[in-house]
């Protein structure tokens, strides 16, 4: 069935870096732009990023722009968040999702948790 | 990239009709027929319920329909049941990005 699993969440300290991945099956991953949502802890859903189905075009949340980068593997089935110089307020629920002018499928979401 | 603006909260009782608002610009909302609504249960990923304003994905109830007018988008529930009680977000596209409301909370009285 149509699935995307995130992983490589977990805790961090302010200004390290971490990578998240996000495997899709199911569906022709190549046919599709990829976005990455968070969401803070008792808070709303916030956009972060999102790549074209063929890497072309990548674009980021001015709240991380010049800290994360999308990316994606079309051989691997993969999108990509690479998050450098983290900071507390990153602290959030990532999912990634399949993007169509709206998201139709969501993966479960992994927990990245920035504390000293 | 500023928030669509949702009321925090709404509340029915079963049976009753709710709407939610979601308001924009023209440069999101008004701008687009991008307009999606999303159910988010506790610790659940958030379900798509309407996209293109209008457009339920199979599957989705009936009782869920989207409207928009010039910069605000409404997410209509009828016959309100129990398992409705969620946060419900809406969404737009925008030139370069994608724009969420702050969410409402819907309780089922």
């Amino acid at each position: 069935q149509v699935q995307l699993v995130e992983s490589g969440g977990g805790v961090v300290q302010p200004g390290r870096s971490l990578r998240l991945s996000c495997a899709a099956s199911g569906f022709t991953f190549s046919r599709f732009a990829m976005h990455w949502v968070r969401q803070a802890p008792g808070e709303g859903l916030e956009w972060v990023a999102a790549i074209a189905f063929d890497g072309s075009n990548k674009n980021h949340a001015d709240s991380v722009k010049g800290r994360f980068t999308i990316s994606r593997d079309n051989s691997k089935n993969t999108v990509y968040l690479q998050m450098n110089s983290l900071r507390a307020e990153d602290t959030a629920v990532y999912y990634c999702a399949r993007g169509e002018g709206w998201f139709s499928v969501w993966g479960q979401g992994t927990t990245v948790t920035v504390s000293s | 990239q500023s928030a669509l603006t949702q009321p925090a909260s709404v509340s029915g009782s079963p049976g009753q009709s709710i709407t939610i608002s979601c308001t924009g610009t023209s440069s999101d909302v008004g701008g687009y027929n991008y307009v999606s609504w999303y159910q988010q249960h506790p610790g659940k990923a958030p379900k798509l319920m309407i996209y293109d304003v209008t457009n339920r994905p199979s599957g989705v109830s009936n009782r869920f329909s989207g409207s928009k007018s010039v910069n605000t988008a409404s997410l209509t529930i009828s016959g309100l049941q129990a398992e409705d009680e969620a946060d419900y977000y809406c969404s737009s596209y925008t030139s370069s990005s994608t724009v969420f409301g702050g969410g409402t909370k819907l309780t089922v009285l």
